[in-house]
């Protein structure tokens, strides 16, 4: 069964580094969407991406956060300058236009900010 | 817009009993339902889904869910739990081609 696939699986990174995260989309999918989750809550929605551009974006998703699908295959959320609220499991997640459309979720990648 | 309401954040349960761990919702557009399973420091694990057709669907590891559309609820259902099944339960909402909204989570904590 195809899988979306998250690199990588662990990052600790220090306050105010750049982190790129990686998602490896199911390969015929076109809408794309980054989620968090801190630790004990629940998961939230941070943006989803669609013909090269955002389509939707959440409050959680200011200036310190841009998307990007810089060839056909990986789909990469960046924040620039990482805090340590920052920290949460972040997960990829990817769908297809057809009629029984559901998002299909990576295992996430769990960012550690010092 | 779209909204999950997981009623219970803690469900303790005493192995081999059934459970019921309850989400309702609402939204003004379609929506399918997902019932997903996080275990500690691991990722979303899809339990079941309903799409369209029979409202009764089955899952992995022995769970079902109903969906009822008049009560906008989606409970998720297993006739006898085992210790193995504790961890965080998820329901989610998703319109079509659009974003994922879920609950809060219900922790589902099995005693021996």
């Amino acid at each position: 069964e195809p899988e979306v696939t998250q690199t990588p699986s662990h990052q600790v990174t220090q306050m105010g580094q750049e982190v790129i995260l990686r998602c490896v989309p199911i390969s015929n999918h076109l809408y794309f969407y980054w989620y968090r989750q801190i630790l004990g809550q629940k998961v939230e929605f941070l943006v989803s991406f669609y013909n090269n551009e955002i389509s939707e974006k959440s409050e959680i998703f200011d200036d310190q956060f841009s998307v990007e699908r810089p060839d056909g295959s990986n789909f990469t959320l960046k924040i620039r300058s990482t805090k340590l609220e920052d920290s949460a499991m972040y997960f990829c997640a990817s769908s297809d236009a057809g009629m029984n459309t559901e998002a299909f979720f990576g295992q996430g990648t769990r960012l550690t900010v010092v | 817009a779209q909204s999950v309401t997981q009623l219970d954040s803690q469900v303790p349960v005493f192995e081999e009993a059934p459970v019921e761990l309850r989400c309702n919702y609402s939204s003004s557009v379609s929506v399918y339902l997902f019932w997903y399973v996080q275990y500690p420091n691991q990722g979303l694990q899809l339990l079941l889904k309903y799409l369209s057709g029979s409202t009764l669907v089955k899952g992995i590891n022995g769970f079902e869910a109903e969906f009822n559309k008049s009560q906008t609820s989606f409970h998720l259902r297993k006739p006898s739990v085992h210790i193995s099944d504790t961890a965080e339960y998820f329901c989610a909402v998703t319109p079509r081609a659009g974003k994922s909204t879920f609950g809060d989570g219900t922790t589902l904590t099995v005693k021996p």
